[in-house]
């Protein structure tokens, strides 16, 4: 079983509807990271969080916006999106920032569709 | 620049078989690490090995083996054995200072074994 839960699994929302992803780790981990990957390609880095602050933004566009409630919660809303921003989105954390703090541990994704 | 290479896009063998799965990568760091994670049809990133650039040692872990040679910069993987589960997308990572400390994966390699 995974240790990072991401919820819901399937998401469908139109391009005018406000929905949100939730990711939760209670391994004590400090980083939180949101990635999306499309299909057949790897994932690509969206935003870090490191100790519930956002540390990078990967010049992702206004209409995902990431929230760190505390160390184990992590948020994607979602806002006005496109049909093209249909993809698997995955949470991950490690320890602490970078690969010298260790792994990425990943949860099993939210798979979103956008119509 | 930091590049990871997987030529190998996809590669079926039958049960038994064994694989390797090729991992070339470029970097300018001197300190870096490598990874190689799983990823089933289910959509988890499954961490599978984390390597530092001065453990050069070969490890390996029942069916799984890798070879790290930093004189070609390559991070083999082979599976030994093959087996039906083992049937999934296999990427390797890299991440280092010139990364952010951040994770940059290869393109990933899908590995159908066939009963």
């Amino acid at each position: 079983d995974t240790e990072v839960t991401q919820t819901p699994k399937h998401l469908v929302m139109g391009m005018t509807n406000k929905k949100s992803l939730k990711c939760e780790q209670h391994m004590g981990h400090r980083a939180m990271y949101w990635y999306k990957q499309k299909a057949k390609k790897p994932p690509e880095l969206m935003f870090v969080y490191s100790y519930e602050k956002l540390s990078i933004n990967e010049s992702v566009p206004s209409r995902f916006s990431p929230e760190c409630p505390n160390s184990s919660l992590l948020n994607l809303h979602l806002h006005a999106l496109q049909p093209e921003d249909s993809a698997l989105y995955l949470c991950a954390s490690s320890l602490g920032q970078g690969a010298v703090s260790g792994e990425l541990f990943f949860g099993e994704g939210s798979r979103l569709t956008v119509l | 620049a930091q590049k990871v290479t997987q030529a190998q896009t996809e590669i079926s063998v039958v049960e038994k078989e064994d694989v390797t799965l090729d991992c070339v990568y470029e970097t300018r760091d001197t300190t870096y690490y490598l990874f190689w994670y799983k990823q089933p049809p289910s959509g988890e990133l499954v961490f599978l090995i984390r390597r530092n650039s001065f453990d050069e040692q070969n490890e390996i872990s029942g069916r799984y083996s890798w070879n790290f040679q930093k004189s070609t910069s390559s991070f083999n993987f082979t599976i030994t054995a093959s087996q039906v589960v083992d049937s999934a997308v296999y990427f390797c990572a890299l991440s280092g200072p010139n990364t952010g400390n951040q994770f940059y994966f290869g393109t990933g390699t899908s590995l159908t074994v066939i009963p």
